[in-house]
């Protein structure tokens, strides 16, 4: 497609439950990040992945969350045993080369809202 | 610590009025600024990407400047419109962070009333 897609849109789910977010990145896109978004807040930043290799996961805020990108394209952040204070949006941004030495911007998806009830 | 403020919080001007949103930054040393608009329920979409070798960039009606000396860049819209209503970000991507990622403001909400 021509931007970052996120899946699911919306997402509620009861507090302890698993849930799991999709991000289809802009096609040859080298550089995936996720942010999380709480309201009325900017984004900060939780993982980097470098096509399939997560190289900076400083941001997850616990172990509890996890994201993968296994063959260097969509990406799935996971997080288990959610908690109230997960409820936020979660973004996904692209970009075309490798973030170390790229002055590239970073182009984002919609989100998906999550609500933990 | 690494951050990125922005002010004011809200604005509301009334169409047709020149308008300055400021960003300041805590560390000179950064890579690019990027200015960011989004709208309600929506994700982020890029305005303007200043390198850390310019001093400004222009698309429009729009106008960023970076000033790393002072750690401030300002977005500036020209003859606003009720369709530039939105909030605006700033992000800044410092040396020495974490890959690449952005650091961003809360940003500034504005109104612009017809």
């Amino acid at each position: 497609g021509a931007g970052v897609s996120q899946s699911p849109r919306y997402k509620v789910a009861k507090r302890g439950q698993d849930v799991a977010l999709r991000c289809d990145p802009i096609s040859g896109h080298v550089s995936l990040f996720w942010y999380q978004q709480a309201l009325g807040q900017g984004p900060e930043f939780l993982t980097y992945f470098q096509n399939e290799a997560q190289l900076d996961k400083s941001g997850l805020p616990s172990d509890r969350f996890f994201a993968e990108r296994p063959e260097g394209s969509v990406s799935t952040l996971k997080i288990q045993r959610t908690q109230q204070e997960d409820s936020a949006v979660y973004l996904c941004a692209s970009s075309l080369a490798p973030q170390i030495t790229s002055n590239q911007p970073q182009h984002f998806g919609d989100g998906t809202r999550l609500s933990i009830l | 610590k690494q951050e990125v403020t922005q002010i004011p919080a809200a604005l509301s001007v009334p169409e047709g009025e020149n308008l300055v949103l400021n960003c300041s930054f805590t560390d000179s040393a950064i890579y690019n600024l990027q200015w960011f608009r989004q709208d309600p329920g929506k994700g982020l979409t890029s305005l303007l990407l200043i390198q850390s070798s310019q001093r400004e960039q222009t698309s429009g009606r729009l106008n960023a400047s970076l000033d790393k000396s002072s750690g401030r860049s300002t977005l500036y819209i020209a003859a606003s419109q009720p369709g530039d209503s939105a909030t605006y970000l700033c992000a800044v991507r410092f040396y020495g962070g974490s890959q690449g990622n952005l650091i961003f403001g809360k940003g500034t909400k504005l109104s612009v009333k017809p």
